[in-house]
């Protein structure tokens, strides 16, 4: 399968900083990367769209302002949480879905992000 | 919004057993994804499932994308302990980019 990577695989922020979650899909170009976040035992809950060259698209309840995605070229997108709190704390990951694979979406491998 | 169902949510198998999870939706979908997930890693592919009827091993695994499409199966045969994690169906809506995700169901095997 196509290989997507993430950068970092964990971060340790305090409360109010910022942290940027890198997503880049090393073999091949992702027209389209997906941002999940995951909560511990629960399924994957979409949070934005992002297509190459155009702003993202979020889903209900989801905050742009707070979550700020880019994805200014055909391999790699990122996704800005803005003023970290606890309860951002989670597991973040990305899918690349574009000139691979049939329909698929690859993931990459995640990052856990953990506010004090 | 479109919604998965996946059941059984937990199992508890011992190792050699075999294992049946499913998925139902109220909806149609056009491709059938399943996934595993072991911990703090991201969902694997592990079969993927593209028209009506289709039934698609890899190794142990077997899938099949039911006949009226809004339902899909993963059957995996003589469970061994790295079969351990959370499995994952997906499915694609006509037309759609975004993924739907069943609730997932947690494999556990007893040596």
């Amino acid at each position: 399968g196509a290989v997507v990577s993430q950068h970092p695989s964990w971060v340790i922020c305090k409360s109010g900083t910022s942290v940027k979650i890198e997503c880049r899909s090393l073999d091949f170009q992702a027209t389209t990367m997906f941002w999940y976040r995951q909560f511990p035992k629960q399924s994957l809950m979409l949070m934005a769209t992002s297509n190459e060259g155009s702003k993202a698209t979020y889903e209900q309840g989801v905050e742009k302002d707070k979550f700020l995605i880019n994805h200014a070229s055909l391999t790699l997108s990122t996704l800005t949480v803005t003023s970290a709190h606890p309860e951002d704390s989670s597991f973040y990951i990305c899918s690349a879905f574009g000139t691979k694979g049939n329909n698929e979406q690859f993931f990459g491998p995640g990052t856990r992000l953990t506010v004090l | 919004g479109q919604q998965l169902n996946q059941s059984p949510q937990s199992m508890f198998i011992q190792e050699g057993e075999d294992v049946s999870m499913n998925c139902t939706s109220s909806s149609i979908f056009n491709t059938w994804l399943w996934y595993k997930q072991d911990p703090g890693e991201g969902p694997v592919l592990l079969i993927a499932l593209y028209k009506a009827g289709e039934l698609t091993s890899n190794g142990r695994l077997t899938a099949q994308f039911g006949i009226t499409r809004k339902d899909s199966f993963l059957n995996i045969s003589a469970s061994i302990p790295s079969d351990v994690g959370i499995y994952f169906c997906a499915g694609l809506p006509q037309g759609a980019q975004k993924l739907v995700f069943g609730q997932g169901t947690r494999l556990t095997i007893n040596p």
